[in-house]
């Protein structure tokens, strides 16, 4: 029962460097996101998918990028992190159904770029 | 341009008593739908209830009620018989169906339940 799965929970990184974020789902949906949760403040799509093969840009996607090479899996890469960059991000996905389209998330990835 | 308010940062409520969460939005697409999610200190987000705009009855489900008023364009949430573990932020979220799958998120409302 795993629904979506992120890895890692946690990252510290220095500025310059890089990392891939991972997320995967089993509820065979068509749809992926990824979000930032920064204090005070609700989440942002950061990309999204709607399909094997695409994606989008969301809200703020500056400094960040996605690949979608299979439906189960939505890759987040930071390729020189920023301090802007240290906060939570959410994975997500839904089947789209008109309007209902309902979110499930992961359990968050703490990042901190010092 | 479609937005989300939360204007409660912060509530209080009693054990067993009921409370409600105020959410107002906008938008000038006449399909779209709203959710509220919870994420508890674990830090997880939580699908609570869902209301499309064309739905003519207000959601459900089990102790979360959603007051939908779409004239005043708010969508408040009512928890009945509030418990100690529904001590959590509150997020009020929308999707317009002709911008994709993308939600837009207010800024939450922390809710504390006093024993």
């Amino acid at each position: 029962n795993a629904g979506v799965t992120q890895t890692p929970k946690f990252r510290v990184l220095k500025t310059g460097q890089s990392m891939t974020l991972l997320c995967a789902q089993d509820m065979n949906h068509e749809y992926m996101y990824w979000y930032r949760q920064d204090p005070g403040m609700g989440l942002r799509l950061i990309h999204y998918s709607v399909g094997e093969g695409t994606t989008a840009k969301g809200e703020v996607p500056d400094g960040y990028n996605v690949s979608r090479l299979k439906k189960q899996n939505f890759l987040l890469g930071l390729e020189s992190a920023a301090p802007s960059q240290t906060s939570v991000y959410f994975c997500a996905s839904s089947q789209p159904q008109g309007s209902k389209n309902i979110q499930y998330f992961g359990a968050g990835t703490r990042l901190s770029v010092l | 341009a479609q937005k989300i308010t939360q204007t409660q940062p912060g509530m209080f409520v009693q054990e067993k008593e009921a409370v409600t969460l105020d959410c107002t939005y906008d938008t000038s697409d006449p399909s779209y739908g709203l959710f509220w999610y919870k994420q508890p200190s674990s830090g997880e987000m939580i699908f609570l209830i869902y209301q499309g705009s064309y739905d003519q009855q207000n959601a459900t489900e089990g102790r979360y009620s959603l007051n939908f008023q779409k004239a005043r364009k708010s969508a408040n949430l009512v928890i009945s018989a509030s418990q100690l573990g529904d001590s959590a932020m509150y997020f009020c979220a929308m999707r317009e169906v002709h911008q994709g799958g993308k939600l837009i998120f207010g800024q939450g409302t922390e809710l504390s339940v006093k024993p």
